[in-house]
């Protein structure tokens, strides 16, 4: 089955860091360029990062930009996000998530999400 | 910062028609998705590209887009099709999600 296992969340102090994982399994993952998406309790979605097949290409939302670094493993199949001075609005569910190759950038495939809570 | 703008929430009843709309300047000139979630679970495409639908996802749910509005239609609504839908755009190689519609299923 093709699916997206995200891991890494949990507890961090304000001012803290954290490392999201994303394993992916039984697709080409070099293949699709991924994105990070989260949903903060009770609210909606906000794209956070993309990165392309190769990791030539890499955007970040302004909320993020300077604070969160996206980088993808192909050899291992994975994708990350190292979050830096975290801060209490960036407590939410983190999703990775694939883009359509033939689309322009929908996510057709989604992991199940990890939970970062910021909080001292 | 691109702004998409979507009725907080819409009621049907079983069998009837839902439309939700999604409002941003110049909307028509960009490519929507629209994504259905329901609680405690991660989102799903259900329209990409303005009106293509993905392979499991049922001939209902279709999208259209010109103007300054994308919309998605439900058809024949059903007491499962009850959840959060977002649209979605790319903006300066940024992405952009609407602000979300609740679906309630009368």
């Amino acid at each position: 089955e093709v699916q997206l296992v995200e891991s890494g969340g949990g507890l961090v102090q304000p001012g803290g860091s954290l490392r999201l994982s994303c394993a992916a399994s039984e697709f080409t993952f070099s293949s699709y360029e991924m994105n990070w998406v989260r949903q903060a309790p009770g609210k909606g979605l906000e794209w956070l990062s993309s990165i392309s097949s190769l990791d030539s290409i890499i955007n970040y939302a302004d909320s993020v930009k300077g604070r969160f670094t996206i980088s993808r493993d192909n050899a291992k199949n994975s994708l990350y996000l190292q979050m830096n001075s975290l801060r209490a609005e960036d407590t939410a569910v983190y999703y990775c998530a694939r883009e359509i190759p033939a689309s322009i950038g929908a996510f057709d495939i989604w992991g199940q999400g990890t939970m970062v809570t910021v909080s001292s | 910062s691109y702004v998409l703008t979507q009725p907080p929430s819409v009621s049907v009843a079983p069998g009837q028609t839902a439309r939700i709309t999604c409002g941003g300047d110049n909307i028509g000139s960009k490519s929507v998705h629209w994504y259905q979630q329901k609680p405690g679970q991660a989102p799903v495409v259900v329209v990409y590209d303005d009106s293509d639908r993905p392979s499991g996802i049922p001939e209902r749910f279709s999208g259209s887009n010109s103007g300054n509005t994308a919309t998605l239609t439900i058809t024949r609504v059903e007491v499962g099709d009850e959840a959060d839908y977002y649209c979605q755009v790319w903006d300066s190689s940024s992405g952009v999600f609407g602000t979300g519609t609740k679906v309630t299923v009368l």
